[in-house]
């Protein structure tokens, strides 16, 4: 079955360790996201990929760090400098198309973050 | 800037009543218009989405109408079930060769017997 997968579910940190997460697509798609989401709050958009080898910023990069070196991968690597990293953090991916396309992001179904 | 408002939640509803929970939103051009469903744990299924004005998005009895001259997308359904509750977010497409999304805050839907 086609899908986005993470790991692991569950991720606890210490303070002040660098920490990774996985995310894998057997999609074929082309474009690759990275979500955070804190209680009663929408999804905002850390780092986003449109293509193998190249990614940019989203609204809230800071104390985030991301490759895309195969284009079924995307790992987010959260790293000490981002002060508040307890969170629920979703991927996605989607096929690239144009204004007004309307394609949809299919998301995997989570890791969630506990810094200790 | 682009953005998306929903109705804030909790909505509580007895199984069989009449749902709506309400989007509006702010962009330039011509979004794409989504809505989304998450479930306890999980991570977001896309449910409906309209492409373009007056369009209807359908699914499992949900639906939603591209309204451009109130800038809106309700979401609705004629008699929800308890397996409706989870968290709904109202998203749009700015477009472009990635189709980035902006997403609402979410309402929570609490379905009860």
């Amino acid at each position: 079955d086609g899908g986005i997968t993470q790991s692991p579910k569950y991720l606890f940190r210490k303070e002040g360790q660098n920490v990774t997460l996985s995310c894998e697509q057997n999609l074929n798609h082309d474009a690759m996201y990275w979500y955070r989401q804190d209680p009663g709050q929408g999804l905002r958009l850390i780092y986003y990929s449109q293509i193998v080898n190249d990614f940019q910023k989203g609204d809230i990069a800071e104390g985030y760090s991301v490759s895309r070196e195969k284009k079924e991968s995307f790992p987010l690597t959260v790293t000490s400098a981002q002060k508040n990293p307890t969170a629920f953090y979703l991927c996605a991916s989607s096929s690239a198309g144009g204004r007004g396309s309307g394609n949809e992001q299919f998301f995997g179904p989570g890791t969630r973050l506990t810094v200790l | 800037g682009d953005s998306v408002t929903q109705m804030e939640g909790p909505v509580t509803l007895s199984e069989e009543a009449f749902l709506t929970i309400n989007c509006t939103y702010t962009a330039t051009g011509y979004p794409s218009l989504f809505w989304y469903v998450q479930y306890p744990g999980e991570g977001l299924q896309l449910l409906l989405k309209a492409t373009k004005a007056d369009d209807k998005g359908s699914n499992k009895g949900f639906e939603a109408t591209y309204r451009k001259e109130t800038t809106s997308f309700h979401l609705e359904k004629g008699s929800v079930q308890v397996s409706d509750s989870a968290v709904y977010f109202c998203a749009l497409s700015v477009g472009g060769g990635y189709n980035k999304l902006i997403f609402g805050a979410g309402t929570r839907l609490a379905v009860h017997p």
